[in-house]
C-alpha cells in the first residue's frame, strides 16, 4: 500500500542555523504534498504545501522541493529561530477526498538558543 | 483560537463502557475527518465524511462508529475498546471545492483506556 518515509525522526540544531527534512514517497500517483507543524499539546497546522507540477516553493524562512522522479520531498527551514521547535509531519495525497493523506511518522525539531 | 472544536480533551473510561467524542467546525466546510495519533506511529485517517455522506472507512474496528448529523458536526462513538486504542483523536475539517488542500484541525480529545 502507500507508504511515506521521513527522516530523521528527531533534529537539533542551533538557532540561526538551517534545519532540513526528507520525506520519500510510494504512490508516484501522489500529486499533493502538505507539511504539518504540531507544537506541543497544540494541534497540527499547515506550514507549506506543493503541488507536483512545480518544483520547489517557498514561503519566507520555510521551503519544499519536490522530486517526482525520486519520488522524495523535503523542507527546508533556515535561519532557525526557537518557535521553530515542533514536530513536523510530511503527507501524501493519494486521491479522493483531500484529506486523503498518508502521513510521515514525524521529526522532532529542537532549536536551541 | 481554532475554527474546529472537540470535546472532550481528556477521557478515561474501561473496556465496558459507551463514549462519544464530539468535534464541531465553524468554518464552513463541507468535508469532515477523524485520525487517529498515537505515540510513535503516522497520523491514521479513520473515517471521511464530505457532504455528510461517509467516503472512507479505513479498515477500522467497528467498535468505532461514525456519526455526522449536519456538515457542522461530527461524532465517533465509543463502545468496548481495547487499551490499544488508547491514542489522541483528532477532528479535521475541509472545503473539498477549493484550491488549497488544507486540513484544519481541533486540539483533539486524549483517550486513555484502561
Amino acid at each position: 500500500g502507500e507508504n511515506v518515509e521521513q527522516h530523521p525522526s528527531t533534529l537539533s540544531v542551533q538557532e540561526g542555523d538551517s534545519a532540513v527534512i526528507k520525506c520519500t514517497y510510494s504512490d508516484s500517483a501522489s500529486n499533493y504534498f502538505p507539511w504539518y507543524k504540531q507544537e506541543l499539546g497544540k494541534r497540527p497546522q499547515l506550514i507549506i504545501d506543493i503541488r507536483s507540477n512545480v518544483g520547489e516553493k517557498k514561503d519566507q524562512r520555510i521551503a519544499v522541493t519536490l522530486n517526482k522522479t525520486a519520488k522524495h520531498f523535503s523542507l527546508h527551514i533556515t535561519e532557525t529561530q526557537p518557535e521553530d521547535s515542533a514536530v513536523y509531519f510530511c503527507a501524501a495525497h493519494y486521491g479522493g477526498s483531500q484529506g486523503n493523506l498518508i502521513f510521515g511518522k514525524g521529526t522532532k525539531l529542537s532549536v536551541k538558543p | 483560537e481554532t475554527g474546529v472544536t472537540q470535546t472532550p480533551r481528556h477521557l478515561v473510561m474501561g473496556m465496558t463502557n459507551k463514549k462519544s467524542l464530539k468535534c464541531e467546525q465553524h468554518l464552513g466546510h463541507n468535508a469532515m475527518y477523524w485520525y487517529k495519533q498515537s505515540a510513535k506511529k503516522p497520523l491514521e485517517l479513520m473515517f471521511v465524511y464530505s457532504l455528510e455522506e461517509r467516503v472512507e472507512n479505513n479498515s477500522v474496528p467497528s467498535r468505532f462508529s461514525p456519526e455526522c448529523p449536519n456538515s457542522s458536526h461530527l461524532f465517533l462513538h465509543l463502545h468496548t475498546l481495547q487499551p490499544e486504542d488508547s491514542a489522541l483523536y483528532l477532528c479535521a475539517s475541509s472545503q473539498e471545492d477549493s484550491i488549497t488542500g488544507e486540513l484544519f484541525f481541533g486540539e483533539g480529545s486524549r483517550l486513555t483506556v484502561l
